[in-house]
């Protein structure tokens, strides 16, 4: 089992660019999340998914925006890159439980 | 609003010694809590967990104490060793309807010196 993968590893967005951040999980798992860690911060949940199809707002979710066709993808589109976007994404997984795996990482940078 | 908080950014500690990691909460329907451990350029990954049944948690050199009347629980790592220097995340769950949400503290730096 790959657990949760995430790409790219790195970008560089220009202001006003758009990405689609990717995330698969090959565990079945039903709810999966969206994180972003700022320099010093904790994690603040941008979107959450508790299923195929269903998809709910996070503490952070402005200028996100996610979409679950399938139980293993859970992209994270941003439309309009924002210097305030550079962050680091991690992506989570969890079954019915609290345990959640995270992936390694999406380090972005809007300049 | 911080409902997790770890007030000590960073602590430094030499090696076979305890690091104890403190994390307090204020929200009282937060009824699980875990640690994550985070190594630079790699996602967090699960370290420990405990109810809120229970007051203590062990699994090998790791130890979680929960103190529900003070909204605290501590991290403590006996011995302490090189490789255990990373970011620890306290986080918290429970909520009524929470979809598994976690609500994450902002994390402490623990260095082991050797």
């Amino acid at each position: 089992n790959a657990g949760v993968t995430q790409t790219p590893k790195f970008r560089i967005l220009k202001i006003g660019q758009s990405m689609t951040l990717q995330c698969t999980q090959d565990m079945n798992h039903n709810y999966m999340y969206w994180y972003r860690q700022d320099p010093g911060m904790g994690l603040k949940l941008i979107y959450y998914s508790v299923g195929a199809g269903i998809t709910d707002k996070g503490e952070v979710p402005n200028g996100y925006n996610v979409s679950r066709s399938t139980t293993e993808d859970f992209p994270l589109r941003l439309e309009l890159a924002a210097p305030s976007q550079t962050s680091v994404y991690f992506c989570a997984s969890t079954s019915k439980g609290l345990l959640q795996f995270f992936g390694p990482g999406t380090r972005l940078t809007v300049l | 609003d911080q409902q997790v908080k770890q007030n000590s950014p960073s602590l430094s500690v030499q090696e076979g010694r305890i690091s104890i990691l403190n994390c307090d909460y204020t929200n009282s329907m937060f009824d699980y809590f875990l640690w994550y451990k985070k190594y630079p350029a790699e996602g967090p990954t699960f370290l420990i967990s405990i109810s809120s049944i229970k007051d203590k948690n062990e699994d090998g050199r790791f130890t979680v104490f929960l103190n529900k009347s003070a909204k605290h629980l501590s991290l403590h790592i006996v011995p302490s060793q090189p490789g255990d220097s990373a970011v620890y995340f306290c986080a918290a769950s429970g909520e009524e309807g929470s979809n598994y949400k976690l609500t994450f503290g902002k994390g402490t730096l623990l260095t082991v010196n050797p």
